[in-house]
C-alpha cells in the first residue's frame, strides 16, 4: 500500500515552454500532497503544499505564478512549471500524506531537464 | 528556519559492517522519519517513530526517538552493498503544520563488498 507515482520520469524541454508533471496516489486517498525540488547531493526542499479542492501553500521564495499547483482530486496532483528556464532544471518530487497523517509517501521523481 | 543536524555526511565502510547515522535539533518534535534514496529515485520510508523514547525495528534496521524528543538515531547492522544509499531523517515539528516534515541534510553511505 501506500504507493504515489509520478508522470513523466523524465522530461525535456526548451526555454519558454512550460511542462505538466502529474502525481498521483495509487491506493489511497490523499488530501494533502507536497512538491519538493532536489538539487544535486542536497536535501530535499519543499515548494509547496497541495490541498485537495483548495489552493496550494507556496514556501516563502517559491513563485506561485511559474509554479502552478493543482490538487484536482483526492488522487492527482499537478505541477506545472510555466515559461521554463534553464535554471527550473532540476529533480522534482511530489510526496502524499498518508493515513496516519504524518507519514509522507514519495513518488519516484521528475527529472526536468530545460535546453 | 528550523534545522535537522544529520550526522554523519558520509560513511564508507565494509560489507558487514553496522551502521550508525543521528539527527539532532534545537526544538522538539513529535515524530520522526528515517527515509532511504536511492539515486535518480524518491526517498523510501523506512521506520517512522511516534513517541519519545520507542525503539522499532526493520529487519536489520532500528531507529529510537530520543527522550528529549530532539533526537534521533538510525542503526543498520550487518550492512550489505544494496543498504547503498542515503538516508534521510525527516521529523515533524510539535506545532508545525499538520505533515509538513523538515529534513535533515542526508548521510550517504557506501559499502564496500
Amino acid at each position: 500500500g501506500a504507493v504515489v507515482s509520478q508522470h513523466p520520469s523524465r522530461v525535456i524541454c526548451k526555454s519558454g515552454t512550460s511542462v505538466k508533471i502529474e502525481c498521483r496516489s495509487l491506493d489511497f486517498q490523499a488530501t494533502t500532497m507536497f512538491w519538493y525540488r532536489q538539487f544535486p547531493k542536497q536535501s530535499l526542499m519543499l515548494m509547496a503544499t497541495s490541498n485537495e479542492g483548495s489552493k496550494a501553500t507556496y514556501e516563502q521564495g517559491v513563485e506561485k505564478d511559474k509554479f502552478l499547483i493543482n490538487h484536482a482530486s483526492l488522487t492527482l496532483s499537478t505541477l506545472t512549471v510555466t515559461s521554463a528556464h534553464p535554471e527550473d532544471s532540476s529533480f522534482y518530487i511530489c510526496s502524499a500524506l498518508g493515513f496516519l497523517a504524518y507519514e509522507q509517501y514519495f513518488g519516484p521523481g521528475t527529472r526536468l531537464t530545460v535546453t | 528556519g528550523q534545522q535537522l543536524n544529520q550526522s554523519p555526511q558520509s560513511m564508507f565502510i565494509q560489507e558487514g559492517e553496522d551502521v550508525s547515522m543521528n539527527c539532532t535539533s534545537s526544538s522538539i518534535f513529535n515524530t520522526w522519519l528515517w527515509y532511504k534514496q536511492d539515486p535518480g529515485e524518491g526517498p523510501v520510508l523506512l521506520i517512522a517513530l511516534y513517541k519519545a523514547g520507542e525503539l522499532t525495528s526493520n529487519g536489520r534496521l532500528t531507529a529510537q526517538f530520543g527522550i528529549t524528543r530532539k533526537d534521533s538515531f538510525l542503526n543498520i547492522s550487518a550492512s550489505i552493498p544494496s543498504d547503498v544509499g542515503i538516508y534521510f531523517c525527516a521529523g515533524q515539528l510539535t506545532g508545525g503544520s499538520q505533515g509538513n516534515l523538515i529534513f535533515g541534510k542526508g548521510t550517504k553511505l557506501s559499502v564496500k563488498p
